[in-house]
């Protein structure tokens, strides 16, 4: 199975921060990978996949890059709506595999 | 626009099998464009990806959970579903159900999701 490990697991920032949530894969993924927003009680939205193509509605102060096995997302203004867990998802291989998790926390 | 919604007993015993289905509106399983999954989140933890359904019946289950692991197709219905043996505590999660090309591509509609705990 592919590991993807996210580091912090908590991340404090304020409003208007940008935000960086890094992601690494045990091995090289190419860019088969996405990001998700998790708010409590509710499912996980996607937010990017292919590393950095924008799913449709979501806004564009959020971006991804990467590739292989070093991945990045990037929240360049943080917003009161992003308070939120992050995860990222490898898309190359079977089984599908998470992240654990980075929290986003008021500072 | 696709919309699922995962529905189920809420409580299930220890031994037990657990049985989950999600229902798909707005879109079929019967597209040879889908995959179906279902993915689990217990309490307070991270995302596990438990397997998913072709419309043809092919199935593809995470090793982990293989042995325990069904998933099926209502195509008359437009549903699937998730049967899960020999259920103990540490199967007590917010089970989801999702879609997916296959493809390399995410999961693009989720459901709600649905608490399942175990207890006896």
């Amino acid at each position: 199975d592919i590991q993807l490990t996210q580091s912090p697991s908590f991340l404090s920032a304020s409003v208007g921060d940008r935000v960086t949530i890094p992601c690494r894969a045990s091995q090289g993924i190419s860019r088969y990978l996405a990001w998700y927003q998790q708010k409590p009680g509710k499912a996980p939205k996607l937010l990017i996949y292919a590393a950095s193509t924008l799913q449709s509605g979501v806004p564009s102060r959020f971006s991804g890059s990467g590739s292989g096995t070093e991945f990045t997302l990037t929240i360049s203004s943080l917003q009161p709506e992003d308070f939120a867990t992050y995860y990222c998802q490898q898309l190359n291989s079977y089984p599908r595999t998470f992240g654990q998790g980075t929290k986003v926390e008021i500072k | 626009q696709v919309q699922l919604q995962e529905s189920g007993p809420g409580l299930v015993k220890p031994s037990e099998t657990l049985s989950l289905t999600c229902t798909v509106s707005g879109g079929s399983v019967s597209s040879g464009s889908y995959y179906w999954s279902w993915i689990r989140q217990p309490p307070g933890k991270g995302l596990e990806w438990i397997g998913y359904i072709y419309y043809r019946g092919s199935t593809n289950y995470n090793p982990s959970l293989k042995s325990r692991v069904t998933i099926s197709v209502d195509t008359s219905k437009n549903q699937f579903s998730l049967q899960l043996t020999s259920v103990t505590a540490a199967d007590t999660a917010v089970y989801y159900c999702a879609r997916d090309t296959g493809y390399g591509d995410p999961f693009d509609y989720w459901g709600q999701g649905t608490l399942l705990t175990v207890s006896s």
